[in-house]
């Protein structure tokens, strides 16, 4: 157990929806990293929020946004979904902002049907 | 830009065998080096890093050394377990004075292990 929840753990929504995922991270860590992870692009950096700031950019679409409140976790929003976004849905947090020891999450598994 | 490259799996081996995973990248700079596993419905977990050239990272028997003249990051254990089936990642992240640690993962490579 690395100490990463996410929530759901599962999701199946249609075309054009719109969905959160959350995240908290391990007691202490600052830093949330999310990524995607799929067949086609392999595990691809979205975004990384640190103490409540945004501080890295990926390739997140613009139809993706995150945030991450006081209490530290972290939410992904994704709208207007298309099929090409199922996917597996990683959170990671770390300590400090590098990321050089990060600890991952179990996932997300979206299907857009 | 920044890139990781892994050789394609899977790779299937029987329990006790020798283990090579290659990886190379490309970056600007001297960034840092990491090898993940990820195991069956798990996320992935840190397995080794290195953070300077010629490092060696080092952990439950697998080892990667830095290698600065030939760009790579190459995954060794000597003996493999059927425990040890799982995908293996290569990442790196580049070294950023603007202060944005931005992470590269290669695509993973699949290790199989048979009794």
């Amino acid at each position: 157990d690395s100490g990463v929840t996410q929530t759901p753990k599962h999701l199946i929504t249609a075309t054009g929806q719109r969905v959160t995922l959350r995240c908290s991270p391990r007691s202490g860590d600052l830093s949330v990293y999310w990524y995607q992870q799929s067949l086609d692009q392999g595990l691809q950096f979205l975004i990384q929020y640190y103490n409540g700031e945004e501080r890295a950019k990926g390739n997140i679409l613009e139809r993706f946004s995150a945030q991450q409140f006081p209490d530290l976790h972290s939410e992904l929003n994704l709208s207007s979904l298309e099929l090409g976004d199922s996917a597996l849905y990683f959170c990671a947090s770390s300590v400090g902002h590098r990321g050089y020891e990060q600890y991952f999450g179990p996932g997300t598994r979206l299907t857009v049907t | 830009g920044n890139s990781v490259t892994q050789m394609e799996g899977p790779v299937t081996l029987s329990e006790e065998a020798f283990l090579t995973i290659n990886c190379t990248y490309t970056a600007t700079g001297y960034p840092s080096l990491f090898w993940y596993v990820q195991y069956p419905g798990e996320g992935l977990q840190l397995l080794l890093k290195a953070t300077k050239a010629d490092d060696k990272g080092s952990n439950k028997g697998f080892e990667a050394t830095y290698r600065k003249e030939t760009t790579s990051f190459h995954l060794e254990k000597g003996s493999v377990q059927v425990s040890d089936s799982a995908v293996y990642f290569c990442a790196l992240i580049p070294p950023s004075p603007g202060g944005s640690y931005i992470p590269t993962f290669g695509r993973g490579t699949s290790l199989i292990v048979h009794p």
